[in-house]
């Protein structure tokens, strides 16, 4: 089992509310990702970060923004949940493989924003 | 535009029975493929990543292979067992972005009745 953990595993809150996604890893991977998974459909990549203090926007435009003050730690942040916020959030991580690509997801975060 | 289609979409069979899942790609430059299991409320798990000179690896029950001139894969499951159900999600990568940009599937949502 890939040693990487997401909370809340579940989440419902009101329009407005600021929201953090906690992720943490302790493989020592410099990599990790946040993913936005809707039902049946693919996943999109909001940010990714390749090590502390570095952090960039991914190909799914999103008003959430993240944060990499340590290693195993890349939390995710909404500063005003909306509706349509409402998906799963995925986070990953990737330690020095070939191929850039996240080798192992936390169990997600469900958030349902009414 | 790059591009990865997985069909069928879902697929039902009985236990012990085996199945065939199928993933097409357009992505270029090909760099690897990966197959990812997802059992529902959890996240991605990598089952096998093959490069441009692997056509084909096994991992358990599971086969995958690649035929990078027509730019197609497969993944095998033989004698198809209850926790086989999940969703089977094809992702590939293309070479030369540093972060390894990839492209993921829609998935193939695998249900195996008793």
């Amino acid at each position: 089992e890939a040693d990487i953990y997401q909370t809340p595993r579940y989440l419902v809150i009101g329009t407005g509310k600021k929201i953090t996604l906690e992720c943490s890893q302790t493989m020592g991977h410099d990599k990790m990702y946040w993913y936005q998974q809707d039902p049946g459909m693919e996943l999109h990549l909001i940010h990714y970060s390749y090590g502390v203090n570095s952090t960039e926007k991914g190909d799914l435009s999103s008003e959430s923004t993240v944060s990499r003050i340590r290693t195993e730690h890349f939390p995710l942040t909404l500063e005003s949940a909306r509706p349509s916020h409402t998906s799963q959030y995925l986070c990953a991580s990737s330690g020095t493989d070939y191929s850039n690509q996240p080798q192992h997801f936390g169990d997600g975060t469900r958030l349902s924003i009414l | 535009k790059n591009q990865v289609e997985q069909s069928p979409q879902s697929l039902i069979i009985l236990e012990g029975k085996n199945c065939t899942l199928q993933c097409n790609y357009t992505v270029s430059p090909f760099s690897n493929l990966r197959w990812y299991k997802q059992d529902t409320g959890r996240g991605p798990v990598s089952l096998t990543i093959m490069t441009f000179s692997e056509n084909t690896k096994s991992n358990g029950r599971y086969t995958a292979t690649l035929d990078a001139d027509t730019k197609q894969s497969s993944l095998h499951i033989t004698a198809s067992q209850l926790s086989d159900s999940a969703s089977y999600i094809c992702v590939v990568t293309d070479r030369g972005s540093t972060l390894g940009r990839l492209y993921f599937g829609r998935g193939t949502q695998l249900t195996v009745w008793p």
